[in-house]
């Protein structure tokens, strides 16, 4: 049974900070992984996709693999309000399509 | 299409009823997936086609669900005997390649609601 776990949230996060959203995995096999923002009622938009492990930085947005941990995780540098949204952490991919978790719901306080 | 489409957007449809979800993916895009999201919950893989054939259809729940993509483009989603159970957001995704390996674009999605 392929799972990945995350923390449902909420998670408050001061204007400016940097937000850490954190993600495991239990299916060594999964090649690539990806996050997913979600506002609420609206379906799920890709954010930043991983496959290799260390950092991948796009932006104010960072993703970090961890193979060995079986860890990844997405930083959120500079959050703003409109960052506001639950964020779905997935792997996977190809034929087998994408196991996800249930989302981080993160809240910027202005 | 600039994205993919999904009709209808909601559908509320009385037990038992048989009802048909619609796909239209991102022009060109060989690879399309079906997903279905429970409120708090994140989506649920159903079935994955490359081209006209499905690929892989293990995460259809049982035979009441059944999904065609005749011409390797527009997909339906087809519901039997639709029980409550099945209410949720179905959601469509289409990739330009095989294995969708740089992630997919979601559709909109159809709320289905069975009452």
């Amino acid at each position: 049974q392929k799972e990945v776990e995350q923390n449902s949230g909420p998670l408050s996060v001061p204007e400016g900070a940097i937000a850490s959203l954190n993600c495991t995995y239990s299916d060594r096999g999964s090649q690539s992984f990806f996050w997913y923002r979600q506002y609420s009622g609206k379906s799920p938009e890709l954010i930043m996709f991983i496959y290799s492990n260390g950092d991948k930085e796009d932006g104010r947005f960072t993703a970090q693999l961890n193979k060995a941990s079986q860890y990844v995780s997405l930083l959120i540098r500079d959050s703003q309000p409109s960052d506001s949204a639950t964020y779905l952490c997935a792997g996977g991919g190809g034929a087998d399509g994408l196991t996800f978790g249930k989302g981080t719901h993160l809240i910027i306080q202005p | 299409g600039a994205g993919v489409s999904q009709t209808p957007s909601n559908k509320v449809t009385e037990k038992g009823k048989y009802v048909e979800l619609r796909c239209d993916p991102i022009s060109g895009h060989t690879a399309l997936y079906w997903y279905r999201q429970s409120l708090g919950q994140g989506p649920e893989f159903l079935i994955y086609f490359q081209g006209t054939g499905a690929a892989d259809d293990s995460g259809l729940p049982n035979d009441r669900f059944f999904a065609v993509r005749p011409e390797g483009s527009v997909s339906t989603l087809k519901i039997q005997r639709t029980e409550r159970g099945d209410s949720a957001v179905y959601l469509c995704a289409s990739s330009p390649t095989t294995e969708g390996v740089s992630g997919y674009t979601f559709g909109s999605g159809t709320r289905l609601t069975v009452v």
